[in-house]
Parts: C-alpha cells; sequence; structure tokens
C-alpha cells in the first residue's frame, strides 16, 4: 500500500522569502510518481511539479523546485520568492498501479499562507 | 493545452431530484476520474474510467452512476443525494509516460 505523509497543516511565509513544504511516502514499488498539486480557494487542483523514482536530479519548474531525499523517502517542494497569490492548499500525491490505472495517493495537505 | 472542462461551476439540488455533472477533454489521456473533495480535505477518489471502461469503483453509493460515453467525456449522474453528499467534484484525466492528472475547475454541489 502507498502512503503520502504531510505533516505541516499549516504554514505562513513573508512575502518574497522562500519556504519548503514537507512531504514524505511509503511505498513498496520501485517505480512511482511523486507530484505536488496547488488549490487555491477557488477549488481548482493546479499541477505544479513531477518527480519520477529513477529521476537523478530534481525537478525544477520556475520558482518550484522538488526536493527529492529517496533514501529517506521524501519529495518536499520548495517555493521561492513567495508571492501573496501562493496562498492555497498544497497537496502531494504518489502515483501507485492499480490493475492498469494509476491511481494517486494524496497527502492530508499543507495550508500556505504568504504575508504581505 | 492541458485544460479540462466541468459543467456546471455550481449546483443545488434536492434530495429527490436527478442532476447530471459533465467533465470533458481533449489531451487524448486514456484514463478519467471522478473525486469528491470536503472543505480542507484531500480528494476522494470515487471512479476510475480507463479507455472508457470502468476501472475501479470506491464503494461508492448506488445513488451516483458514471458514465463514459466516449474517451472525452466523463458524467456522473445523480439521484437522491443526501445532506452529505454536499461537496466539490472534481474531473480529472491521466495520461502520457508520467500519468499526470490534470483536474477540471470542480463543481461545488449543495444537496438540500
Amino acid at each position: 500500500a502507498q502512503k503520502i505523509t504531510q505533516t505541516q497543516p499549516g504554514m505562513f511565509v513573508q512575502e518574497k522569502e522562500a519556504v519548503t513544504l514537507d512531504c514524505t511516502y511509503d511505498t513498496s514499488d520501485p517505480s512511482y510518481g511523486l507530484f505536488w498539486y496547488k488549490q487555491p480557494s477557488s477549488g481548482e487542483m493546479i499541477f505544479l511539479i513531477y518527480q519520477g523514482s529513477y529521476d537523478q536530479q530534481n525537478a525544477t519548474e520556475g520558482r518550484y523546485s522538488l526536493n527529492f531525499q529517496k533514501a529517506r523517502k521524501s519529495a518536499n517542494l520548495v517555493i521561492s520568492a513567495s508571492q501573496l497569490g501562493d496562498s492555497a492548499m498544497y497537496f502531494c500525491a504518489m502515483r501507485a498501479s492499480s490493475g492498469g490505472s494509476y491511481i494517486p495517493t494524496f497527502g492530508r495537505g499543507t495550508s500556505l499562507i504568504v504575508h504581505p | 493545452d492541458t485544460e479540462v472542462t466541468q459543467t456546471p461551476k455550481h449546483l443545488v439540488m434536492g434530495m429527490t431530484n436527478k442532476k447530471s455533472l459533465k467533465c470533458e477533454q481533449h489531451m487524448g489521456h486514456r484514463a478519467m476520474y471522478w473525486y469528491k473533495q470536503k472543505a480542507k480535505k484531500p480528494p476522494e477518489l470515487m471512479f476510475v474510467y480507463s479507455y472508457e471502461k470502468l476501472s475501479i469503483n470506491e464503494s461508492v453509493p448506488s445513488r451516483f452512476s458514471p458514465e463514459c460515453p466516449n474517451s472525452s467525456l466523463l458524467n456522473l449522474h445523480l439521484h437522491a443525494l443526501q445532506p452529505e453528499d454536499s461537496a466539490l467534484y472534481l474531473c480529472a484525466s491521466s495520461g502520457g509516460a508520467k500519468e499526470t492528472q490534470y483536474f477540471g475547475p470542480g463543481t461545488r454541489l449543495l444537496v438540500l
């Protein structure tokens, strides 16, 4: 069974500062994918970044980077130069395989508030 | 284009009504999903369609009935819902090597 753990229910950060959102995972599958999603109050889940289990480099997408430490089973999201629009729920997810369908497992989420 | 569309955006229905939620994607994705999400909680998987066939049903009550008319469309038919079914309903599709899920904007459902 797959499991995603996000231990920070809420985080606060000053505008223009960097923030790290924690995510640890557990799986027995040697091949897996890790995702981060942003969900503003409007409700839409927005895909941010992906890291494959065999990727040698940490993933980066603009201001988002993923600090992937495979041995520690962690996949923390780093947001650099926070903006007010970054205030949202952030979900870490892992792709599992079930009968040919890929089923993501979601963490409980972290609520990020960016202060001016 | 990574767009998934959902209609309607908001829906209010009584417990005796029948309504449908619609979802559409044009990314050629082979898998489509329905999720239910309560406030401040992660999305809960309801159904998965793979190549237009229902592959996963997460023990969802029969008052929710999914339908996949073709590879681009996914419907969720609602009948005799309960107030506790009020939630945000998200549709998603996935495909490609990474099987990244892309979500629609959701339908906020209120059952009175």
